[in-house]
């Protein structure tokens, strides 16, 4: 069974860079797409992007399509959200999901983006 | 792209009532639907996939039905754990999309 653990979310500023990181652990990480999906306060969940298992396919939201960029090393069962120019509307909780119908999660990871 | 529209977005229940939450999508997804529980600060938790497949651990009276267009979510009995945020998913095409959400209270 795979397990995930989500970090790097921390406190920034709007227009500031951040990269999430998740870590894959207890099953074949490269057999697998993977998604990130972000819950901001009071709100619903969003998707945000997904990845295919060789990373040569991604899809991305419209909110963060140009900003966002998903990415994945299978060598280091490891996958990444470099997020650019940051807007306040992206402060949530960030979690990586296996794609794609979300059967695992990991435990999230918060972003704070204000002034 | 496919808009997920979900009803109600909030209800309030008591111990051992049917409970129905609907998903209606804008177009055809198949069965490439998922539901899943979300309780304050936690992870959300998948219970149903493939539109009326139930998840491993999850308890049988959680239920799934439909395809193409129509989807429900049915808690046939339910119970004070069962306080929750639920959101549907499409998976069927691109760019995915969660229902709005339904927040069950328990009377």
């Amino acid at each position: 069974e795979v397990q995930l653990l989500a970090s790097g979310g921390r406190l920034v500023q709007p227009g500031e860079s951040l990269r999430l990181s998740c870590a894959a652990s207890g099953s074949t990480f490269s057999s697998f797409a993977m998604t990130w999906v972000r819950h901001a306060p009071g709100k619903g969940l969003e998707w945000v992007s997904d990845i295919s298992d060789s990373g040569g396919s991604t899809y991305y939201a419209d909110s963060v399509k140009g900003r966002f960029t998903i990415s994945r090393d299978n060598s280091k069962n490891t996958l990444y959200l470099q997020m650019n120019s940051l807007r306040v509307e992206d402060t949530a909780v960030y979690y990586c999901a296996r794609c794609c119908a979300l059967d695992v999660w990991g435990q999230g990871t918060t972003v704070t983006v204000s002034s | 792209d496919i808009q997920m529209t979900q009803s109600p977005s909030a209800m309030s229940a008591s111990v051992g009532d049917r409970v129905t939450i609907t998903c209606r999508a804008s177009q055809g997804i198949s069965t490439s639907l998922a539901w899943f529980q979300q309780t304050p600060g936690k992870v959300p938790k998948r219970l149903i996939y493939a539109a009326s497949r139930l998840q491993s651990g999850v308890p049988s009276r959680f239920s799934g039905s439909g395809s193409g267009t129509d989807f429900t979510l049915t808690i046939s009995s339910l119970q004070p754990e069962d306080s929750a945020t639920y959101y549907c998913l499409q998976h069927s095409s691109y760019p995915r999309t969660f229902g709005q959400g339904t927040k069950v209270e328990i009377k």
